[in-house]
């Protein structure tokens, strides 16, 4: 099955700073990718995902970027502010598989 | 529209023990997936269900089970419960089996003593 491994586990920041935290694939077949934003105590939610043919994809300060050919995608998260410190998770999915993989998450900690 | 819900919130039980968790997905969505969470592990997969029936299945033992009802409301039980089951069971909705967007629930937190 699919491996989906992310780096760091952990994040810190300076307010205003960016931060980037990479996913890896292993399923060639995997061709929906979304990043989940998990704040302390509260539920996973969607805040950016890209599709496989797709490069690139930005929503005001985040952007997320995809190289199937290493088999890997990104977060991008530019001009940091202390609400943006939580735990991101990355996933993958294939339409063959229909289940996604998640990462271990990223805690990111944005220090004003 | 209101979000997906869980119940109950918290849950305390002893080892030996069953329990069983509801999900009620957004109006309209007709498929539930289920995930432990665990510090260190992150999301693991448990099952997806989709009109009354289930569809993907995770690498957990069969003491772990669901099922779905025609309203899609969706319920997991856990029987003879281990320590190692303490986590937070998050439940997600999709409008269809396949969609590739999924909206998560709250989840529930469950401690095994």
């Amino acid at each position: 099955g699919e491996n989906v491994e992310q780096h760091p586990s952990t994040l810190s920041v300076q307010e205003g700073d960016s931060a980037v935290i990479k996913c890896t694939y292993s399923d060639s077949a995997s061709n929906y990718f979304p990043w989940y934003k998990q704040e302390l105590g509260k539920r996973p939610q969607l805040i950016i995902d890209i599709r496989s043919n797709v490069g690139e994809k930005k929503d005001q300060r985040i952007a997320v970027t995809l190289n199937k050919t290493a088999k890997h995608f990104s977060l991008h998260i530019t001009e940091t502010q202390p609400e943006d410190s939580a735990v991101y998770f990355c996933a993958a999915r294939s339409d063959t598989g229909n289940q996604f993989y998640f990462g271990t998450g990223t805690s990111l900690t944005v220090i004003p | 529209k209101a979000g997906v819900t869980q119940t109950p919130r918290y849950l305390i039980k002893t080892r030996g023990q069953q329990v069983t968790l509801s999900c009620s997905p957004i109006s309209g969505h007709r498929s539930v997936s289920w995930y432990q969470q665990t510090p260190g592990q992150g999301l693991q997969f448990l099952f997806e269900y989709f009109s009354e029936t289930q569809r993907n299945k995770g690498n957990f033992p069969g003491r772990f089970s669901g099922r779905q009802f025609s309203n899609s409301r969706s319920e997991m039980n856990v029987s003879t419960l281990e320590l190692g089951d303490s986590a937070l069971y998050l439940c997600a909705s999709s409008l269809a089996l396949g969609s590739y967007e999924q909206y998560f629930g709250p989840g529930t937190r469950l401690t095994v003593t």
